[in-house]
């Protein structure tokens, strides 16, 4: 079964600075990935989505992701971050054919500072 | 149109009692997944079904947990004889099919404390 692993627990950046959420994933196949982000009190909305193809991805609110095939990695990135940013961010991994599809990362909380 | 919906938002209860969390997946979407998310920790797999199959319980921690989806639709999430390692907030999914690359839409949870 596939497997996400999302080493930082927390990050706190400045406002307008740079960001790098990271993202492994154990999968023996292509994987199917995800980058959802969850604001206090709400469910999780989906930022962006590699399937195949251009293993650069954009997003909504100015994100992107990478998928790095030979580090089995999916990082999300943003060039300057807003305070609007702060949330949970949880990187996900789906595979086609397994009947349970979707395995989330313990998830990265991003703190903003002014 | 209408996103997940689910209820209550909060419920506390005490330890020993029965719960049920309700979700309304968006319409049309044959799969829902039920999640568990504990303070600092990712997303829990409960349970998901996919329209009439049987559901994939293999998340389910205990046989005090149970699911059910009556008419494809509407699902509700039983717990008995709560304890208090069950205070979560409890994540309601839907997707238009069972399949890896399908975007799940999330509910906004209902939190659930055990006193």
């Amino acid at each position: 079964a596939q497997s996400v692993t999302q080493p930082d627990i927390h990050i706190t950046v400045s406002e307008g600075a740079s960001l790098e959420l990271r993202c492994n994933y154990s999968y023996g196949a292509t994987p199917y990935l995800f980058w959802y982000v969850q604001s206090p009190g709400q469910g999780l909305q989906l930022l962006l989505k590699y399937f195949s193809g251009d293993t650069l991805v954009q997003g909504i609110k100015g994100f992107e992701a990478e998928f790095k095939r030979s580090q089995s990695s999916f990082n999300l990135r943003k060039p300057s971050v807003h305070w609007s940013d702060a949330a949970e961010y949880f990187c996900a991994v789906g595979a086609l054919y397994n009947n349970n599809d979707m395995r989330f990362g313990a998830g990265t909380r991003l703190t903003v500072k002014p | 149109g209408a996103g997940v919906s689910q209820s209550p938002s909060n419920k506390v209860t005490e330890k020993g009692k029965d719960v049920e969390l309700r979700c309304d997946p968006i319409s049309g979407h044959t799969a829902l997944y039920w999640y568990r998310q504990s303070l600092g920790q990712g997303l829990e797999f409960l349970i998901y079904f996919q329209g009439n199959s049987a559901p994939d319980k293999s998340g389910l921690p205990s046989d005090r947990f149970s699911a059910e989806r009556t008419g494809g639709s509407v699902s509700t999430l039983t717990i008995q004889r709560t304890q208090q390692e069950d205070s979560a907030v409890y994540l309601c999914a839907s997707s238009f099919r069972l399949a890896g690359n399908n975007e799940q839409f999330f509910g906004p949870g209902t939190r659930l404390t055990v006193l």
